[in-house]
């Protein structure tokens, strides 16, 4: 399996700019999660979906972010429009929905810098 | 709610020695628990998981976890470390039959090993 797939690993651009990034979760897991990672404040759940549904967004920091989730292979993180506080690692992760003993998948994130 | 602390946010070690990380939850109902690692410019991966029966639970790379109902604790050992076991490492936890609920992380565990 190719695991958890997402793009782009590095992101490099200036504030005000949109910034869209990728996540292809594992195919078959029903849930999708994405987290943001700061040395400030760890590792933070933005949003999940179930079976491409968002289920909590209790977590996106601002309307400027937002998330969506077409079909169960694909998934966008949407920053418009972006700021330097924005600068963190996002992580994108899958899970089978059947037990919550599934351990989540996570991909190898997207460093965001917003200059 | 459940939250998860974990006590120590740095823990340098010489190579060779033992290590514990740990490791506390707070929960009103039984949980799953879960060790992430994360290496630098990666994603967390899965270390280990207790979902019931014996208390103590081994992983990869070396490392053990043991579950104390009594403490709430299920700190994470290794006899002995190798300079590859530099990481961030994270407790996790989710309630049995959680249904949408996602994982509770704590805020990490950075470990250096030391040549």
């Amino acid at each position: 399996d190719a695991g958890v797939i997402q793009s782009p690993r590095h992101e490099v651009t200036e504030m005000g700019q949109e910034v869209t990034l990728r996540c292809k979760p594992i195919s078959g897991h029903d849930y999708l999660f994405w987290y943001r990672q700061t040395m400030m404040r760890g590792l933070e759940l933005l949003i999940y979906f179930n079976n491409n549904v968002p289920i909590d967004d209790s977590g996106m920091p601002e309307d400027r972010f937002s998330a969506k989730m077409p079909n169960a292979s694909f998934s966008t993180l949407k920053i418009q429009p972006s700021e330097p506080r924005d600068s963190a690692v996002y992580f994108c992760a899958s899970s089978l929905m059947a037990d919550s003993n599934q351990p989540q998948h996570f991909g190898d994130g997207t460093r965001l810098s917003i200059l | 709610a459940q939250s998860v602390t974990q006590l120590d946010s740095q823990v340098p070690v010489f190579e060779e020695a033992p290590v514990e990380l740990r490791c506390n939850y707070s929960s009103s109902v039984s949980v799953y628990l879960f060790w992430y690692v994360q290496y630098p410019n990666q994603g967390l991966q899965l270390l280990l998981k207790y979902l019931s029966g014996s208390t103590l639970v081994k992983g990869i790379n070396g490392f053990e976890a043991e579950f104390n109902k009594s403490q709430t604790s299920f700190h994470l050992r290794k006899p002995s470390v190798h300079i590859s076991d530099t990481a961030e490492y994270f407790c996790a936890v989710i309630p049995l039959n959680s249904g949408n609920t996602p994982l509770v992380f704590g805020k990490g565990t950075r470990l250096s090993v030391i040549a």
